[in-house]
C-alpha cells in the first residue's frame, strides 16, 4: 500500500527550529516528485513547494521561497519539512503529498495529480 | 503564477439537488504535451487530508460516485454533483499543475 506517513503534531516556541516529516512507504521513493502544502485554522490549501528526491531538485512557492526548506533523504525514503525560526504565522497544518506522474515521450514525466496524501503534522508556535 | 478563483465560497443544497462549482484560472492550463487541462479537484472534510476527485479536468479517479463530474477546457472549469447527499458535505478545491501548483479557494458545501 503506498503511504505518506506524518508525525500528528510538534508544539514549538517562536524563534525555535524545527524538521517535520513525511515517511513514503509502497513505492520507489526516487521515481516520484513529493510536495508540501499548508492550511492554516480555518483556511484553504497553500502551496509551499515540491521537491524530487532522485536528485533533489527543489522549487518553492514564491509565497514560501526563503521561510522554509524542503530536503528529502533516499536512504530513508523520507521527506522534510523545516524552519530555523518558527513565528506564531507558522501556526498550521502542512501536508506532504505525491502526485502521479504521466509520460509525455522522449523519456520525459510530467506531474499529474496529488493522488497520495499524508495524515498532515499541526504545528503549533505559541509562547 | 497562474492564480485559481472558485465561486461561490459557500453553499447550501437540499438533499438530492443539483451542485455546481465553479473554478477559472488566470491563464490557460492546457497542457501541449497530451492536449489536455491540468486541473484537479479534490475534496475535503473535516480533520482529513484533501482527498483528490478528478485529474485533467474530467478524469474520475477510481472509487469516485459517478453523481460527481468534472468539465470544462481552457481557463473555465466545473465540478458538478448531480444529486447531493450527506456525504458529500465538504470542501471542494481546484488545482492547477500545469505551471507548478496553485490551488482556488474553496467551496464550502453544505445541507440546506
Amino acid at each position: 500500500e503506498v503511504q505518506l506517513v506524518q508525525p500528528g503534531a510538534e508544539m514549538k516556541k517562536p524563534g525555535e527550529s524545527l524538521k517535520i516529516s513525511c515517511k513514503a512507504s509502497g513505492y520507489i521513493f526516487t521515481n516520484f516528485w513529493i510536495g508540501w502544502v499548508r492550511q492554516m485554522p480555518g483556511k484553504g490549501l497553500e502551496w509551499m513547494g515540491i521537491i524530487y528526491p532522485e536528485d533533489s531538485d527543489t522549487r518553492y512557492s514564491p509565497s514560501f521561497q526563503g521561510q522554509v526548506t524542503i530536503s528529502a533523504d533516499k536512504s530513508i525514503t523520507t521527506a522534510y519539512l523545516q524552519w530555523s525560526s518558527l513565528r506564531a504565522s507558522d501556526t498550521a497544518m502542512y501536508f506532504c503529498a505525491r502526485p502521479k506522474m504521466y509520460y509525455y515521450g522522449s523519456g520525459n514525466y510530467g506531474i499529474d495529480a496529488f493522488d497520495v496524501w499524508g495524515q498532515g503534522t499541526m504545528v503549533t508556535v505559541s509562547s | 503564477d497562474i492564480v485559481m478563483t472558485q465561486s461561490p465560497d459557500s453553499l447550501a443544497v437540499s438533499l438530492g439537488e443539483r451542485t455546481t462549482i465553479h473554478c477559472k484560472s488566470s491563464q490557460t492550463i492546457l497542457d501541449s504535451s497530451n492536449n489536455k487541462n491540468s486541473l484537479a479537484w479534490y475534496q475535503q472534510k473535516p480533520g482529513q487530508p484533501p482527498k483528490l476527485l478528478f485529474s485533467w479536468a474530467s478524469t474520475r479517479e477510481s472509487g469516485v460516485p459517478d453523481r460527481f463530474s468534472g468539465s470544462g477546457s481552457g481557463t473555465d472549469f466545473t465540478l458538478t454533483i448531480s444529486s447531493l447527499q450527506a456525504e458529500d458535505v465538504a470542501v471542494y478545491y481546484c488545482q492547477q499543475y500545469y505551471r507548478t501548483v496553485s490551488f482556488g479557494g474553496g467551496t464550502k458545501v453544505e445541507i440546506k
